[in-house]
């Protein structure tokens, strides 16, 4: 079965630092990856997916994100970050197109210091 | 154009008492799933339902049941509550099909309390 594994539970970030959010991921076929955001008692929002085309994938609000399969991994960064960016993230993962069961992550809560 | 609607927004319940949780899809998408996120937890899948069929199920109790209407809108019924049934339960609606990427469009939830 798939699974994603988000390391570190809290981050937190001064305004216009970069933002790293870690994801790795385990899947015994190619994986479908996503990044979503989630704001105080709001659903989660996408910002980003990786669908097997490029690996470096550009998102909504400054986001990207690279798929690394060496690695396992697809991590999250903001060049700068900004106050609005307080949130909490979940990487997610599926294996097949078209297949809208996803596997999340605990999360990454974001804190942003002025 | 409006979003993913899900009622009611916050409720309470006592152990033993069953629930029913509406969600309608956004215009024009015809798949609806159903997700529990525990507080401090990622969101975990319960039910994807696809013009009226259920599609795919979760590692939930039977306790849980859902159905989806003709207008595609669905209802996600909870028998026997449990104190552990205390979530924020979101909906999520796509187009469906062979449409690719798996895009889910989220609601803000529903936060059931179980006391």
């Amino acid at each position: 079965a798939q699974s994603v594994t988000q390391l570190g539970s809290h981050v937190s970030v001064s305004e216009g630092a970069l933002v790293l959010l870690r994801c790795n991921y385990s899947s015994s076929v190619p994986p479908y990856l996503f990044w979503y955001v989630q704001y105080p008692n709001q659903g989660l929002q996408l910002l980003l997916k990786y669908t097997s085309a490029a690996t470096l994938v550009k998102g909504i609000n400054g986001f990207e994100a690279e798929f690394k399969k060496s690695e396992t991994s697809f991590h999250l960064t903001k060049p700068s970050a900004h106050m609005s960016d307080a949130a909490e993230y979940f990487c997610a993962v599926s294996v097949k197109r078209a297949d809208y069961k996803l596997s999340f992550g605990a999360g990454t809560t974001v804190t942003v210091r002025a | 154009d409006a979003g993913v609607t899900q009622s009611p927004t916050h409720l309470i319940k006592t152990r033993g008492q069953h629930v029913t949780l509406r969600c309608s899809p956004i215009s024009g998408h015809k798949s609806v799933s159903w997700y529990q996120q525990v507080l401090g937890q990622g969101p975990q899948f319960i039910f994807q339902y696809y013009e009226k069929e259920e599609r795919g199920r979760g590692n939930f109790p039977d306790r849980f049941s859902a159905r989806q209407f003709p207008n595609y809108s669905s209802e996600l019924n909870v028998n026997a509550l449990l104190l552990g049934d205390s979530a924020l339960y979101l909906c999520a609606s796509s187009l469906a099909g062979d449409s690719g990427a798996n895009v889910l469009t989220f609601g803000a939830g529903s936060r059931l309390t179980v006391l």
